[in-house]
């Protein structure tokens, strides 16, 4: 079973950093790109950044170009967001979301970052 | 930047088909997707690649895709699809979504 567990929400003030965490099981994870996605409070979901299967490709959304940092350990099974310089606009359930192909087909439970003073 | 839009809402009756429509430039020569988020969850895959059910989403999900318009179909609709349905397609390397709609079944 494909099971994506997503860790290390918080508070934050604003300019604060924050490091998530994907562990990821059940499938072979260095053979794929995985997403982070976010959802602000009763708002709809955004991209926030992106990673290829061994790491050597990133991509991330403007709002979080220059802030955040994707990164992953293939013999941990393990996906990463390092964001800094943190908005109350970031503040949002992140989501570790497994690629299958061009869709999505595997969502974690979510971790919620709030950032507020 | 790529935009996809969606109608806030609908309402359909149960047993009754709803449409929820998801617009974008020339979204027909793109793969589309569908994204069902009840309250408190996590979305779910309901349709990828315009028109396929992954295993486990019942048949009366269908979708289509042609000129601007991508369609997410449900047929004889019940209570349990009252949610809220996201599209989503890839603008070059960028993911998209719409901006979702709420499905009230009443």
């Amino acid at each position: 079973e494909v099971q994506l567990v997503e860790s290390g929400g918080g508070l934050v003030q604003p300019g604060g950093s924050l490091r998530l965490s994907c562990s990821a099981s059940g499938f072979t994870f260095s053979n794929y790109a995985i997403h982070w996605v976010r959802q602000a409070p009763g708002k709809g979901l955004e991209y926030v950044s992106a990673i290829s299967h061994n790491g050597g490709s990133t991509f991330y959304a403007d709002s979080v170009k220059g802030r955040f940092t994707i990164s992953r350990d293939n013999s941990k099974n393990t996906l990463y967001l390092q964001m800094s310089s943190l908005r109350a606009e970031d503040t949002a359930v992140y989501y570790c979301v497994k690629t299958g192909g061009i869709t999505y087909d595997y969502w974690g439970q979510g971790t919620l970052v709030t950032v507020s003073s | 930047s790529y935009e996809l839009t969606q109608p806030p809402s609908v309402s359909v009756s149960p047993g009754q088909t709803a449409s929820i429509t998801c617009s974008g430039d020339k979204l027909g020569d793109k793969y589309a997707c569908w994204y069902q988020q009840k309250p408190g969850q996590s979305p779910v895959l309901v349709i990828y690649q315009d028109n396929k059910r992954p295993s486990g989403i019942p048949e009366r999900f269908s979708g289509s895709n042609s000129g601007n318009t991508a369609t997410l179909t449900i047929s004889g609709t019940q209570a349990m699809d009252e949610a809220d349905y996201y599209c989503q397609t890839w603008d070059s390397t960028i993911v998209v979504f719409g901006g979702g709609t709420k499905l009230t079944v009443l």
